[in-house]
């Protein structure tokens, strides 16, 4: 059974250009979370999503960053003229229905030039 | 609240010997907590969870301790191996709903 799936493991952006981060949840699992983690920090909460919806975005930048978990095809956030702050390690779990517990993929280290 | 990044707290103990780790935790209407491992480079792994109705729980060389008098959280492992050499979160949740990450502790392991 395959586990959280992330990629691209690494990404280097120019600032300016946009970022695609991709999320493919455990099988079996519709709850889909985000977070950011700057080095030598723990991970912060950036928005949860289950299929076709946003539950709580409160941990998101109020601008340049959406997410979305369309009904086919993985969860995508996506961050539109990144700047060097954006720089930073984000992280995917998943959680299936009603379950707490949240599983983590390997992360997509973002790097803005 | 949530915790603030500072530099990260480090463990060092020898192989063979137990390793605890300690959490303070925020929020006092939390019913679920999280011991997670992460290595260099890697995601978080999933190590042991405790519900707020419970004390303690065991699991393979893993205990969890969880005082909500104090809303404290420790890890413990029994014979610690140089595998186990990695930074440890602990995290709580109320609802289906985010985690909220403790700062982090590197455990070091040596020989």
């Amino acid at each position: 059974n395959a586990g959280v799936m992330q990629n691209p493991r690494h990404l280097v952006r120019r600032r300016g250009q946009e970022a695609r981060l991709r999320c493919s949840p455990m099988k079996g699992h519709s709850h889909v979370y985000w977070y950011r983690q700057l080095p030598e920090e723990g991970l912060k909460f950036m928005v949860y999503l289950q299929k076709e919806n946003i539950i709580d975005e409160s941990g998101m930048p109020k601008e340049r960053f959406s997410a979305e978990f369309p009904k086919e095809g993985p969860s995508i956030l996506r961050i539109q003229q990144v700047v060097r702050g954006d720089s930073a390690a984000y992280f995917c779990a998943s959680s299936p229905p009603g379950g707490q517990t949240q599983y983590f993929g390997p992360g997509t280290r973002l790097l803005v030039l | 609240g949530e915790s603030v990044g500072l530099h990260l707290p480090t463990l060092s103990v020898q192989e063979g010997d137990n390793s605890i780790i300690n959490c303070a935790y925020s929020n006092s209407a939390s019913d679920y907590f999280i011991w997670y491992k992460q290595e260099s480079g890697k995601g978080p792994q999933f190590i042991i969870d405790i519900r707020s109705n419970m004390d303690k729980r065991q699991g393979q060389r893993v205990t969890v301790l969880l005082n909500k008098t104090v809303k404290h959280l420790s890890l413990q492992i029994a014979a610690t191996q140089p595998g186990d050499s990695a930074v440890y979160f602990c995290a709580e949740n109320k609802g289906t709903d985010k985690l909220i990450f403790g700062t982090g502790t590197r455990l070091q392991v040596f020989p």
